[in-house]
């Protein structure tokens, strides 16, 4: 079946550019994760939906990063007025569920890239 | 202040032979532990899982081991193949409502024929 899907792939933004990636999740599952994966580090947490609610955004650097999944599948991470230290991959993941035992899945990711 | 560590950042192992990856983590509350392996330009890939009521779990050629006491966690390879050769992340989650999981920075492996 489909896997997590991410669009685009690649994006390349200047510095004070707004941009939006796109998550699609594995259909009918319940939990939606983003997460940033700077170059060389492992991938950080940033926020969490359980299906259109968004319960957790305690990883979120600032009020520049806003995240929605209107209902409760398709989620877009924005990040407005880009800076270069917001250059890293974005990754979606989801799983099935809500507990901590569900197998997160994840997408390919997006690579921003701020000039 | 990071919470899982991998302090190997590469690990260099013939084919046919055990790989041996090592992971540590200062918080007491984590109660569920993953590996994922990583392929350039792809997204994580789920590998092996271990509850904190197990110390061991096995899957094919892979086997995961918890030392709780220790605060370590340790991912067998055996044997390794060329396929294997990835980076792979420890993460953890505490489960207490709380799914995020929480990554190392990655062991990049490279089995070498």
């Amino acid at each position: 079946g489909a896997g997590v899907s991410q669009s685009p792939r690649y994006k390349v933004a200047k510095r004070g550019q707004d941009v939006a990636l796109r998550c699609d999740p594995i259909s009918g599952h319940v939990s939606l994760f983003w997460y940033q994966q700077a170059l060389g580090q492992g991938p950080e947490f940033l926020t969490y939906f359980q299906n259109e609610a968004q319960l957790d955004k305690s990883g979120l650097p600032s009020d520049r990063f806003f995240a929605e999944r209107p209902e409760g599948s398709v989620s877009t991470l924005k990040i407005q007025r880009t800076q270069q230290e917001d250059s890293a991959v974005y990754l979606c993941a989801s799983s099935l569920a809500v507990l901590n035992t569900d197998t997160q899945y994840f997408g390919p990711g997006t690579r921003l890239t701020v000039l | 202040d990071q919470q899982v560590k991998q302090n190997s950042p590469s690990l260099s192992v013939q084919e046919g032979r055990i790989s041996i990856l090592n992971c540590d983590y200062t918080n007491s509350m984590f109660d569920y532990f993953l590996w994922y392996k990583k392929y350039p330009a792809e997204g994580p890939t789920f590998l092996i899982s271990i509850s904190s009521i197990k110390d061991k779990n096995e899957d094919g050629r892979f086997t995961v081991f918890l030392n709780k006491s220790a605060k370590h966690l340790s991912l067998h390879i055996v044997p390794s193949q060329p396929g294997d050769s990835a980076v792979y992340f420890c993460a953890a989650s505490d489960g207490q409502g709380a799914q995020k999981l929480v990554f190392g920075q990655g062991t990049r492996l490279t089995i070498n024929p």
